[in-house]
């Protein structure tokens, strides 16, 4: 079984500009979840998606940060403009549900450093 | 806002040893999860107690909970090299639409 695919695994930007992140989750799987994980600390759930609409996305700076999952299968996290806080690894997964019980399957996630 | 609590932050033993490692959250849960993060990889779903058991045994890992202290423990027992990792606790907080919260960490290192 694949797992979660993300890309890119690295990205650098300079303040001010934009970067987008993919995700794709595993195939059947209904959930698909953005976290955003600062050095030393552990990830915190940015957006969650059931299918392609918006369960949870309160966390979710969205002065700034977009995200979307059309067709409920692909996602995309965009950041607009990035900031220097914003350095950090985004991490997508995704569950077979989304009850709390549920084992969330996570990608490599990509690391953002934002000059 | 960070839900639990890890500690200690670090810790390092030599392989063979056990390594235990707490967790302590502050609201009514659902059920609690461990998670392994090895160094620049995503997290990997190692074990999930219900807010209504007390002890759960998977292979190597024993995971307790205390519902009255908001506490569970993590022990992993003859520890080897290739554990060295970090450890996320993960609360699903009741009322909250199934969101897990994770802790901030136990970066766990076994040395040979």
């Amino acid at each position: 079984e694949a797992g979660v695919a993300q890309s890119p695994r690295y990205k650098i930007i300079e303040k001010r500009q934009s970067v987008a992140f993919w995700c794709n989750p595993i195939s059947g799987h209904a959930t698909l979840y953005w976290y955003q994980q600062i050095l030393g600390q552990g990830p915190k759930l940015l957006i969650q998606f059931q299918n392609n609409g918006v369960v949870d996305d309160s966390q979710l700076p969205k002065d700034r940060f977009s995200a979307e999952r059309l067709k409920g299968v692909d996602s995309t996290l965009k950041i607009q403009p990035a900031k220097l806080e914003d350095s950090a690894v985004y991490l997508c997964a995704s569950s077979l549900r989304s009850e709390g019980d549920d084992e969330q399957f996570f990608g490599p996630g990509t690391r953002l450093t934002v000059l | 806002s960070q839900q639990g609590e890890e500690d200690p932050q670090a810790l390092s033993i030599q392989e063979g040893e056990n390594a235990t490692m707490n967790c302590s959250y502050k609201t009514s849960i659902n059920n609690l999860q461990w998670y392994r993060q090895n160094s620049g990889r995503g997290l990997v779903h190692l074990i999930l107690i219900r807010s209504n058991e007390r002890e759960k045994h998977s292979g190597r890992l024993r995971v307790t909970l205390d519902t009255s202290k908001k506490s569970s423990s993590l022990l992993i027992t003859a520890s080897r090299a290739a554990d060295t990792a970090s450890y996320f606790c993960a609360t699903d907080i009741t009322g909250t639409a199934s969101k897990l919260t994770f802790g901030t960490g136990t970066r766990l290192q076994v040395t040979l």
